[in-house]
């Protein structure tokens, strides 16, 4: 089955780290460029990242450059995304997703992501 | 950065009537070299995920019923559902990939 698997997501302090993981299965995952799109709740979507085939070259919304790191592992099939410096506007639920020209054709279910003291 | 907006917020539209929805870009998506518009939809129901609905501005994605419809060039787009079914109750959204950052419309919730 064609699918994506999001784990890492829980309760954290601010200022706390996260390691968010995506698992990938059904598909050739190391041909893929892959994203992370998080949603607060009852609001919009908004795009935080992506990375290229072989992780070299990686991309950030300026509201989490220097603080998230996007990475992958195309041997596991999955990519990550560390988040330091942890602020309670980044709570949301975190989609992973396959990128086709920029579109996302594929996404996960959502890791849940909550900052608060 | 490309701002995208929609219109309108919400619709309530009866079972096989045609809802229409609206996207605007700040700027234009189009790359004029290889004539496509670079604007995707997504339809998300309730607890789901979104779920890609058409690409280059009006190509349907594999699966997706031929009642949904893209069209628009430039920095106005729209998205048709012909005759509206019970199950396309959702919240529908525009999104550019011209670009980094790509940027998402604030969403359009259609109801019966």
């Amino acid at each position: 089955e064609v699918q994506l698997v999001e784990s890492g997501g829980g309760l954290v302090q601010p200022g706390g780290s996260l390691r968010l993981s995506c698992a990938a299965s059904g598909f050739t995952f190391s041909n893929s460029w892959m994203h992370w799109v998080r949603q607060a709740q009852g609001k919009g979507l908004m795009w935080v990242s992506r990375i290229n085939i072989d992780g070299t070259d990686t991309t950030y919304a300026d509201s989490v450059k220097g603080r998230f790191t996007i990475s992958r592992d195309n041997a596991k099939h999955t990519q990550y995304l560390q988040m330091n410096s942890l602020r309670v506007d980044d709570t949301a639920v975190y989609y992973c997703a396959r990128g086709f020209y920029g579109a996302f054709n594929l996404w996960g279910q959502g890791t849940v992501v909550t900052v608060s003291s | 950065d490309i701002v995208m907006t929609q219109s309108p917020d919400s619709l309530a539209v009866s079972l096989g009537e045609r809802a229409t929805i609206n996207c605007k870009s700040s700027q234009s998506v189009l790359d004029s070299s290889k004539n496509r518009n670079h604007l995707a939809w997504y339809q998300q129901k309730p607890g789901q995920p979104p779920s890609l609905l058409i690409y280059w501005a009006s190509t349907r994605e594999s699966g997706v019923p031929d009642r949904f419809s893209g069209s628009g060039s430039g920095t106005d787009f729209t998205l048709t559902i012909s005759s509206l079914q019970a199950e396309d109750v959702a919240v529908y959204y525009c999104q550019h990939y011209y670009g980094i950052p790509f940027a998402f419309g604030p969403g359009t919730k259609i109801d019966i």
